[in-house]
Order: structure tokens, then C-alpha cells, then sequence
């Protein structure tokens, strides 16, 4: 029974340059969700989505970013035109449809470290 | 804006010792409360908290949400040296489902 899976586990990218983070959810997950870790600091919620739907993209700036997560396919962060700042690790998780007052845990994958050079 | 605050930021302890990390919280549309575990990698699940009151347990590992007080605790008894990591707090919240974290707590187990 995998886990969540995220790939690469390390890119690195020039400034300007585009980066793409993939996931794929644990088996029977429908709900993925990118968090931001930048150094020395805790997580932070970027985008929630489901199959071909954004349902909270709160955290994401608002220039750059974007995300998606194709009816068939991993869920894909792209971050175009990167910048220094963009260095973090991204971790991507996953859960069950979360329904009326029933909530789920979230299971994380390994995440990516995006070094910008 | 909701708030997430861990106690203490960081702590060593000798193998053997029994230790208690806090969390506290404010948040507006209160969900359930989620421990992770993070070493090098990914943040690893521990528990969910939805009560007040009820004790989890897992091994070594406990804790306990109290609402009324806004915080919980997590309990590690006989800690090894396999148990230093950063312990993160999540709150769940609101409709979306997003977790807010705290910046954890950094414990070292020492021989």
C-alpha cells in the first residue's frame, strides 16, 4: 500500500526558470493538498484540491503559481520564473473525501526540495 | 487570523525521560487537531483530536485535547534517542480542510 508520492525528491532550478513538483495521493484518496516549507520555518497551507477542481487556493501567491490535479494523473505545482525565494521544500498530502462535520487525517509525502540557484 | 503556538521550542532530555509538548490554539471554526512527527523527511501522522477529554494512545506516545482551554498535549514516556524530531500541531479548520501548523517543537534525546 504506497504512500504518498511526490517526485523529484530534489530540483534544482535556475532563477527564471519553470519548476514542476508532482503528486500522486495514497491509493483511494481523492483530495490532495501543497504545503510550503521554507527554512527554519513551520508549514504552510498553499492549495487544496480535488479531481479537476482547486477548492482553496488561499495560501498560493498570486503570481507564478499554480496548481492542478488532472482526472487522471499525479496533482502538479507549477512555479514559473522562480526566484530565490521560491527555495523551500514543498510536501504534498493527501486524504479521504472530507464530508459534513467528519474530517480526515492527512497523510504527507517526502516532499520536493526546490533549490534556486 | 487562526493561531497556532507551541511550547517549548525546543528541548533535550536524557533517554529514559518522560516529556510534554504543548499546544495552543485560536482558531474560529475549530475542526480537529492533528499531531505530526517530522525527522528529515516527511511529516509522519501521530493522532487526531476531535473531544475533549479522550485520551489516544499509541505506545509510548499519548495525548489529550482540552476545548474549553484551547490546547493539547502530547505525552512521550521512556524516550529513546529514536524519538528526537520535530513535533508539529496542526489545526483543522473551517470548510476547506487546510491545516495550520505551528512551528513545532525540536526535542533531542541524549544517551
Amino acid at each position: 500500500n504506497a504512500g504518498v508520492m511526490q517526485n523529484p525528491r530534489h530540483l534544482v532550478r535556475r532563477r527564471g526558470q519553470e519548476a514542476r513538483l508532482r503528486c500522486s495521493p495514497m491509493k483511494g484518496h481523492s483530495h490532495v493538498y501543497w504545503y510550503r516549507q521554507l527554512p527554519e520555518e513551520g508549514l504552510k497551507f498553499m492549495v487544496y484540491l480535488q479531481k479537476e477542481n482547486i477548492i482553496d487556493e488561499s495560501g498560493m501567491p498570486k503570481e507564478r503559481f499554480s496548481a492542478e490535479f488532472p482526472k487522471e494523473g499525479p496533482s502538479i505545482l507549477r512555479i514559473q520564473q522562480v526566484v530565490r525565494g521560491d527555495s523551500a521544500a514543498y510536501f504534498c498530502a493527501s486524504s479521504l473525501q472530507p464530508g459534513g462535520a467528519r474530517t480526515y487525517e492527512q497523510y504527507f509525502g517526502p516532499g520536493t526540495r526546490l533549490t534556486v540557484t | 487570523e487562526d493561531k497556532v503556538v507551541q511550547s517549548p521550542l525546543s528541548l533535550v532530555v536524557h533517554e529514559g525521560d518522560t516529556v510534554t509538548l504543548n499546544c495552543s490554539y485560536e482558531v474560529t471554526n475549530f475542526r480537529s487537531l492533528l499531531w505530526y512527527k517530522q525527522e528529515k523527511k516527511a511529516p509522519t501522522f501521530l493522532f487526531m483530536l476531535t473531544s475533549s477529554g479522550i485520551e489516544k494512545k499509541s505506545g509510548r506516545l499519548s495525548s489529550i485535547l482540552d476545548k474549553k482551554e484551547l490546547f493539547s498535549i502530547l505525552n512521550i514516556t521512556a524516550t529513546q534517542t529514536g524519538d528526537s524530531a520535530v513535533y508539529l500541531c496542526a489545526l483543522n479548520t473551517g470548510t476547506a480542510s487546510k491545516l495550520t501548523f505551528g512551528t513545532g517543537t525540536r526535542l533531542q534525546v541524549t544517551l
